[in-house]
C-alpha cells in the first residue's frame, strides 16, 4: 500500500464549478501538507501549505486537513479553464526533508 | 532572476553510459532535491541535500549519486544507466525552515 493515495482522474468539470481534490495517507507521522499544481511539461509549483487540522483559505483555493481521518483536500471555487492542470498533494514528517507526493489528479475545466 | 535551471532539457542515452544531470539555483536556498516523475507513480524523491556538503537518500536512491560542493549546484549522476531510469527528472530547492519547493523545468531522459 502506498503511503499517500490520490485518485489520478481525469476529473472534468464545467467552468465555474467547485472542484474537490483529495488525498489519503496511512502514516500518522505526516505533519506538514502541501498542494502543488503542475501544468503539462512544466515543473510543479506550490499552491498552498498547511500544518494543522482545519481549513486554510487563499483566494479561490481552500486546503483542508483532517488528521484524525488522515485525509486532506483542496477545494477550488469558481474554477477556470486556466486551472486545468495536474494537482499533487505532498507531505512530510517532522524533522525530515523527505517529501512524499501523491500521484497527482489531472483536472480539466471545460469552458 | 533565473530561479532553478536544469540541463540538458532532454537526452537519449545508451544503457551502460554514465550521465550527469545538472541543476543550478540562484536563490541561495540551503535545501535541494532531486525527484523523478513517472506515469502512475508520481514524483519520487531520489536524493536531497539540506545544506552544502551534506546529502541524504530519498525514496528511490539506487543507481543514482549526488554531490553538493556549494550552495548553488546539485548534480545528479547515473553511473551506469539502465532503461528503468527512463523518466522526467526534476530538481527543486527550498529555503531553510520552509516547505515551499521551487522546481526546475525538468530533464526528460530516455535510456535505450
Amino acid at each position: 500500500q502506498k503511503e499517500v493515495e490520490q485518485d489520478p482522474g481525469p476529473l472534468s468539470v464545467p467552468e465555474g464549478a467547485i472542484v474537490s481534490l483529495n488525498c489519503t495517507y496511512s502514516n500518522s507521522a505526516f505533519q506538514y501538507f502541501m498542494w502543488y499544481r503542475q501544468y503539462s511539461r512544466k515543473g510543479p509549483e506550490l499552491l498552498m501549505y498547511t500544518y494543522s487540522s482545519g481549513n486554510k483559505e487563499d483566494g479561490r483555493f481552500t486546503a483542508q486537513v483532517d488528521k484524525s481521518s488522515k485525509y486532506i483536500s483542496l477545494f477550488i471555487r469558481d474554477s477556470q479553464p486556466s486551472d486545468s492542470a495536474t494537482y499533487l498533494c505532498a507531505m512530510r514528517k517532522e524533522g525530515t526533508y523527505k517529501y512524499i507526493f501523491g500521484t497527482g489528479t489531472r483536472l480539466k475545466v471545460l469552458a | 532572476i533565473a530561479g532553478i535551471t536544469q540541463a540538458p532539457t532532454s537526452q537519449i542515452l545508451a544503457a551502460g553510459r554514465r550521465m550527469t544531470l545538472r541543476c543550478t539555483q540562484d536563490m541561495r536556498h540551503n535545501a535541494m532535491y532531486w525527484y523523478r516523475q513517472d506515469l502512475g507513480l508520481g514524483l519520487r524523491l531520489i536524493h536531497y541535500s539540506n545544506t552544502a556538503g551534506t546529502t541524504g537518500k530519498g525514496e528511490v536512491p539506487d543507481g543514482y549519486s549526488v554531490s553538493r560542493a556549494n550552495t548553488d549546484d546539485f548534480p545528479l549522476t547515473l553511473a551506469s544507466a539502465v532503461p528503468s531510469q527512463t523518466s522526467v527528472y526534476f530538481c527543486a530547492s527550498s529555503a531553510t525552515g520552509t516547505d515551499t519547493q521551487y522546481f526546475g523545468p525538468g530533464t526528460r531522459l530516455t535510456v535505450l
